[in-house]
């Protein structure tokens, strides 16, 4: 059965870092992308980038709003996929999902990150 | 401003046949597949549809999904209460170089 269990959430300051991972299990991690996606309390769903393969460099692409202040890494070695989060605003407020990439059908719980002084 | 849009509402009642439509552009849906999401109220959204019109296991064959040139549109016959719910369509965009989504449509079973 394929899991994804997002963790590392909490309340930080504007202008703090925070790192996520989400670990997978299940399926052969190292074969595929993996995006992370957000939702703002009572909003609708935003993109936030993706990681792809070995056999694809490990390339990576980010929603403009994200560039340059978060990165996306992971480790097949232990099947986790990691959202690090700097200079973090109010804005970054969301519950953040990890997603399999290919078929799109498996998502995380997601993990809670708010950004508040 | 979503790049895909989406009415912000949809209703019907039991019984009733609903479509909810996602319009994009040559950039999004225009030259990349349309997946489509249902999200319960503090759930995951769940995959209905992906590559334009591939019904996942599990998905009643009451929901149906198209593509039209930048335009996909989702529909729902025999809605029933438990079909109320947000829906969202999503696509890559080669211009952004990003998955794009919908803004989400809220589905109402009066």
């Amino acid at each position: 059965e394929v899991q994804l269990v997002e963790s590392g959430g909490g309340l930080v300051q504007p202008g703090g870092s925070l790192r996520l991972s989400c670990a997978a299990s299940g399926f052969t991690f190292s074969d595929h992308y993996m995006d992370w996606v957000r939702q703002a309390p009572g909003k609708g769903l935003e993109w936030v980038g993706r990681t792809r393969s070995k056999a694809n460099s490990y390339s990576t692409d980010y929603d403009a709003s994200v560039k340059g202040r978060f990165t996306i890494s992971r480790d097949d070695s232990k099947n986790s996929l990691y959202l690090q989060m700097n200079s973090l605003k109010t804005e970054d407020t969301a519950l953040y999902y990890c997603m399999r990439g290919g078929i799109p059908q498996y998502w995380g719980q997601g993990t809670l990150v708010t950004v508040s002084s | 401003q979503s790049v895909l849009t989406q009415p912000p509402s949809a209703s019907g009642t039991p019984g009733q046949r609903v479509t909810i439509s996602c319009a994009g552009s040559s950039s999004n849906i225009g030259s990349n597949v349309v997946n489509w999401y249902q999200q319960f109220p503090g759930t995951a959204p769940k995959l209905l549809f992906y590559s334009d019109d591939q019904r996942p296991s599990g998905v009643p064959d009451r929901f149906s999904a198209s593509k039209s040139g930048t335009s996909a549109s989702l529909a729902i016959s025999g809605l029933q209460s438990e079909d109320e719910a947000d829906y969202y369509c999503a696509a890559w965009d080669v211009s952004l170089n990003g998955r794009v989504f919908g803004g989400g449509t809220k589905l109402t079973v009066l």
